[in-house]
């Protein structure tokens, strides 16, 4: 069925570092792929999102390329910033209405 | 653009009690309505997808008997937990896209907080 894997549980950085939070995805769709990032007490908010194989999709300084080949969409960024904070989700819309959800990565980032 | 209104923020109810949540849809059509429970593990887990001019479709595990779902129309959903117990705690969010196209973005509320004593 489909689903999605993230890198697990808690990433832990110093500011000024890169990072890299992993997605890989399982669908017989076309995929079309997005990251939420939800800060403390806050909804999810897109981050990013993108179809296009091989293209990089940036916004607020992370940036993510699909690569259909390895079913793949990891976030990254070059250095990371103590309100990055948060968690990020990656997930992709199904057929029809449905959106699935990978199971979270906590990126803590220390000063 | 495109804004999610989800209310109340935060209700503290007794055990066996009832909470009823409501999400509006602001700068678009929210031709469905798909709600979450975010446990305190952080996952999501649907509870429901509701469509306009469809059934609503639970998820297993949940029931219409226990979290009954309006959508009205394509600006309103509302989502009632009832006779909420402890297992039921966290965080309910209502998230809305318009259409079925992949590219479609979800549109999340800010989330209603579910506290049972």
């Amino acid at each position: 069925g489909d689903s999605v894997t993230q890198t697990e549980g808690l990433v832990t950085l110093t500011k000024g570092l890169p990072v890299m939070l992993n997605c890989t995805y399982q669908t017989t769709y076309s995929p079309f792929l997005f990251w939420y990032v939800q800060h403390l007490n806050e909804a999810p908010k897109l981050l990013l999102k993108s179809s296009t194989d091989n293209k990089r999709t940036e916004h607020q300084g992370f940036y993510a390329t699909l690569h259909k080949s390895s079913s793949s969409f990891h976030l990254q960024k070059s250095s990371v910033q103590l309100s990055d904070s948060a968690l990020y989700f990656c997930a992709f819309p199904t057929g029809g209405y449905k959106v699935v959800f990978g199971s979270g990565t906590r990126l803590l980032v220390s000063p | 653009g495109a804004l999610v209104y989800q209310y109340p923020r935060r209700t503290i109810c007794k055990s066996g009690t009832s909470m009823r949540m409501e999400c509006q849809a602001v700068g678009f059509q929210a031709t469905s309505v798909a709600w979450y429970r975010q446990s305190p593990q952080k996952t999501f887990e649907l509870i429901a997808l509701s469509t306009v001019n469809s059934a609503i479709k639970y998820e297993q595990n949940f029931t219409q008997e226990k979290f009954p779902i309006s959508h009205p129309n394509l600006s309103f959903s509302s989502m009632t937990v009832l006779n909420a117990y402890l297992e039921d705690r966290g965080l309910y969010l209502c998230g809305a896209r318009n259409g079925t196209t992949s590219g479609n973005t979800l549109y999340f509320g800010e989330g209603s907080r579910l506290i049972v004593v």
